[in-house]
């Protein structure tokens, strides 16, 4: 099956810890993206990645880091310096050529304890 | 202004009626727009895009353009309960990745 797939679903951070999201695509799409959803609020843009070995940052950039060493994975890493990290992540990929048709994966929601 | 304006709703409508679903934008120069469903607590999926003004139909779903007022809409005939959702208008402006999603229209469909 095709699709992309984020893990885990669920995820707990103590205080300054760092954690990874995973995320996986299997589409064959050039471009991955990072978004973060609070309740009553839009998506918002964390980083993006048109091709391997290149991202770009997003709207909110600060207290993430991203990696594209591989076209198939961009894994999220949410640091200590994100101060208000609880939220929804979600991942999406899309093919090249100027459209975005994007592709959601599950979701990771994430919950500071 | 936010770049893309929604109604957060809810929009209660009876079971079989038409929901009519809007979006406002405000770049001129944006080229692609999008209708995503979201239930709760759960991921977005792509229902509708829309490159070109007019209206574009798919089964029960229509998407409706007009660039030149700045507005996207979506109508959903014979509306089902299983319609009941959030209701994320994107729009895509500028580069290829900058893709901006409005906070969502809650639709509640009545029985």
């Amino acid at each position: 099956d095709g699709g992309i797939t984020q893990s885990p679903k669920y995820l707990f951070r103590k205080e300054g810890q760092n954690v990874t999201l995973s995320c996986e695509q299997n589409l064959n799409h050039d471009a991955m993206y990072w978004y973060r959803q609070d309740p009553g609020q839009g998506l918002r843009l964390i980083y993006y990645s048109q091709i391997v070995n290149d991202f770009q940052k997003g709207d909110i950039a600060e207290g993430y880091s991203v990696s594209r060493e591989k076209k198939e994975s961009f894994p999220l890493t949410v640091t200590s310096a994100q101060k208000n990290p609880t939220a929804f992540y979600l991942c999406t990929s899309s093919p090249s050529g100027g459209y975005f048709e994007a592709f959601f994966g599950q979701g990771t929601r994430l919950t500071v304890v | 202004q936010k770049e893309v304006e929604q109604n957060s709703g809810p929009l209660s409508v009876p079971e079989g009626a038409i929901a009519s679903l809007n979006c406002t934008y405000s770049d001129r120069g944006s080229q692609s727009f999008f209708w995503y469903r979201q239930y709760s607590g759960k991921s977005p999926e792509l229902i509708m895009s829309i490159y070109s003004n007019g209206d574009k139909e798919d089964g029960r779903f229509t998407a409706q353009l007009n660039k030149a007022s700045q507005y996207v809409s979506l109508l959903i005939r014979d509306s089902q309960p299983s319609d009941s959702a959030t209701y994320l208008c994107a729009v895509r402006s500028g580069g290829y990745q900058k893709v901006t999603f409005g906070t969502g229209t809650k639709l509640q469909v009545i029985p």
